[in-house]
């Protein structure tokens, strides 16, 4: 039962437009969501997240939007650097009060900026 | 920032002997400690999740007595792969939750033979 899905497992986008990578859920307690940029043989690294009191988060060329009534979330990066170029997890967590929740991720999504 | 220094990087072992994957808080102090395993092109699969000082919850499927979770101290977590076999060859990262939120390890590249 998947639970966050990333139903692109690729993109390819022209250095200088805009990325845009989605991802969807299905459980309501999920409230907060983050994005991870993963090149291979590492461990993810933190880009952006977002809570579920929030529908937009933005730092420098990372947005992230939520729609909750859709259960959907999507990173746009702007303008796309070839060193955007990775796979990016989402995943979401519903936390609670006095630690951390574990993370769900989603499968990922291949991003390739190209010249 | 926080920053979770993993150990080996990656490690090839014979079929039947045990690995130790040690995961280490530089930092920060991780009061809960995540052990998630990614095989290639696939998602990272959380295998268990534990509390310093108490027992490692482990995810459906997960076997408890094969891959043995410590986490003795704030700063230290290790994960023990029993009796390695082939199967088990993959990629396991750890993930500390403190104060700086999620801090993902480098991982670690199994391989069994």
């Amino acid at each position: 039962d998947q639970q966050v899905k990333q139903n692109s497992p690729s993109l390819s986008v022209q250095e200088g437009r805009i990325s845009i990578l989605n991802c969807d859920y299905t459980n309501s307690m999920f409230d907060y969501f983050l994005w991870y940029k993963k090149y291979p043989a590492e461990g993810p690294t933190f880009l952006i997240s977002i809570s579920s009191i929030k529908d937009k988060n933005e730092d420098g060329r990372f947005t992230v939007f939520l729609n909750k009534s859709a259960k959907h979330l999507s990173l746009h990066i702007v303008p796309s650097q070839p060193g955007d170029s990775a796979v990016y997890f989402c995943a979401a967590s519903a936390a609670f009060s006095g630690g951390y929740n574990k993370l769900i991720f989603g499968a990922g999504t291949r991003l390739a900026v190209h010249p | 920032g926080a920053v979770v220094s993993q150990h080996p990087s990656w490690v090839i072992c014979k079929s039947g002997t045990s690995v130790k994957i040690e995961c280490r808080s530089l930092d920060f102090q991780a009061t809960t400690m995540f052990w998630y395993r990614q095989f290639p092109k696939q998602s990272l699969m959380l295998m268990a999740t534990s509390n310093e000082g108490s027992k490692a919850t482990y995810e459906q499927g997960v076997e408890k007595d094969k891959f043995l979770i410590n986490h003795a101290s704030l700063t230290l977590s290790t994960l023990t792969v029993t009796s390695a076999h082939p199967e088990d060859s993959s990629f396991y990262i750890c993930s500390g939750g403190g104060n700086y939120g999620y801090t993902f390890g480098s991982g670690t590249r199994l391989t069994v033979v």
